[in-house]
């Protein structure tokens, strides 16, 4: 199954230390999305890369947040100095790249748990 | 600002009994309607795009249908398997060009089928 791919599926980290969430995309894929399921909350937009090219990071927190899709292996979604309200679903999703084709097929996500 | 909302909430069905979920929008320009499906703990999993009024797909028991305003899923003769979160979202350009594009999602409808 070539499929979106998340790791590590469950991710547990102390208040102030950082954690790094990983997303390789569907085979054939060029365009990652990243976004964010709070607990009784629906799915937000965070942030929209090609390789090596950040396109929209409108939803992204300012501070403490950032993300890359480097040429060779998996975007990184990186969360500096994480505090309990960082405690979500993250969820990556990729897509063809393709005029005509705009489907996001989605990953099984990352849950972040900060105690 | 782009909104999307569906209703109902949550729905509760006998096992064969037709219904419909809701889902309505505003935005400036729209550029895809999707709908996915999501079961606990898991990645939104795609079912449908529409594009423009009066488009319709159907998969299995699932038909999406798309207005100038909104769209439904209808949903004939559902069966517990059935049963997941109702995800609706509507494509919204980063930017103009050849970017792609975030989602913007609706809450969700949380669908029940009992036996």
């Amino acid at each position: 199954n070539a499929g979106v791919m998340q790791n590590p599926r469950h991710l547990v980290r102390r208040r102030g230390q950082e954690a790094r969430l990983r997303c390789s995309p569907m085979k054939g894929h060029s365009h990652v999305y990243w976004y964010r399921q709070l607990p009784e909350e629906g799915l937000k937009f965070m942030v929209y890369l090609q390789k090596e090219n950040i396109i929209d990071e409108s939803g992204m927190p300012k501070e403490r947040f950032s993300a890359e899709f480097p040429k060779e292996g998996p975007s990184i979604l990186r969360i500096q100095q994480v505090v309990r309200g960082d405690s979500a679903a993250y969820f990556c999703a990729s897509s063809h790249g393709q005029v005509g084709i705009y489907e996001q097929y989605f990953g099984p996500g990352t849950r972040l748990t900060v105690t | 600002e782009d909104q999307v909302t569906q209703s109902p909430e949550a729905l509760r069905l006998q096992e064969g009994e037709s219904s419909s979920l809701n889902c309505s929008y505003t935005v400036s320009g729209l550029r895809g309607l999707f709908w996915y499906r999501q079961d606990p703990g898991k990645g939104p999993e795609f079912l449908f795009t529409l594009y423009s009024a009066g488009e319709e797909k159907e998969k299995e028991r699932l038909k999406a249908t798309l207005t100038k305003k909104e769209s439904f899923l209808h949903i004939t003769a559902p069966k517990p398997e059935d049963s997941a979160t109702y995800l609706c979202a509507v494509r919204t350009s980063a930017g103009g060009g050849t970017s792609y594009g975030k989602l913007t999602f609706g809450q969700g409808t949380i669908l029940t089928v009992h036996p």
